[in-house]
């Protein structure tokens, strides 16, 4: 069935430094939604990217979606103690179904 | 004003009791989902409902029954709980309606369910 792959697992990082967390997903995607887990919270949306080669900008985050469709990536730029959670990927072939990554946890030490 | 709200917040339960969770959401949405996420984090969809209809039902034992009384609301219960049944428990909504959509979900904040 249809996957998609989340990578790294868990990343641990200074503050300051940056942090990137990258899908790859096994079909074309429709589009692909990014969301935020604060620890013992729930999942928060953050963006969504619809069109090949898209290039989006929050603040220290940016999203891209790769040209073909197949993959995707966040990038923070000097991480915050405030970036700490949990970074998931959701792909969309189309209709109802949400495939969701399997998250990066991001650990940012002061 | 809770967008999507759940109650309970917390279940500590005996292995082989039933319990209910119940998702409530006051946004006018379509469509909601359970979804399952396990000690590693693991989001995993079970259930989705589109105007009171099943429309996803994934590989979840059928001891896990949803219930979708109306647009607003979507319940699912659990029969003779299992140890590998302990995670966190997210109900969902999604405005779209149509079969291909771009919407965004909107989570509770979960259910916590834990076996003994």
């Amino acid at each position: 069935g249809q996957q998609v792959m989340q990578i790294p697992q868990y990343q641990h990082v200074q503050e300051g430094e940056d942090f990137t967390t990258y899908c790859n997903s096994s079909t074309t995607l429709s589009n692909i939604q990014w969301y935020k887990q604060r620890p013992g919270g729930h999942p928060v949306f953050l963006i969504q990217l619809v069109k090949s080669g898209e290039v989006k900008k929050q603040k220290r985050l940016t999203f891209q979606f790769g040209e073909a469709k197949k993959n995707s990536s966040l990038h923070i730029t000097a991480t915050q103690t405030t970036d700490v959670g949990t970074y998931f990927c959701a792909g969309h072939t189309g209709g109802f179904k949400t495939i969701f990554g399997a998250g990066t946890r991001l650990f940012v030490k002061a | 004003d809770t967008a999507v709200s759940q109650t309970p917040k917390y279940l500590v339960t005996q292995m082989g009791n039933d319990k209910s969770i119940k998702c409530e959401q006051n946004l006018g949405h379509d469509t909601m989902y359970w979804y399952k996420q396990d000690s590693k984090k693991f989001l995993k969809i079970m259930f989705s409902y589109n105007n009171k209809e099943l429309i996803i039902n994934e590989t979840v034992p059928n001891r896990f029954s949803p219930k979708s009384p109306d647009k607003a609301h979507l319940n699912l219960h659990i029969n003779s709980l299992e140890l590998g049944d302990s995670a966190v428990y997210f109900c969902a909504s999604r405005p779209g309606s149509r079969l291909i959509s771009t919407d965004t979900q909107y989570f509770g904040p979960g259910t916590r369910l834990t076996v003994l």
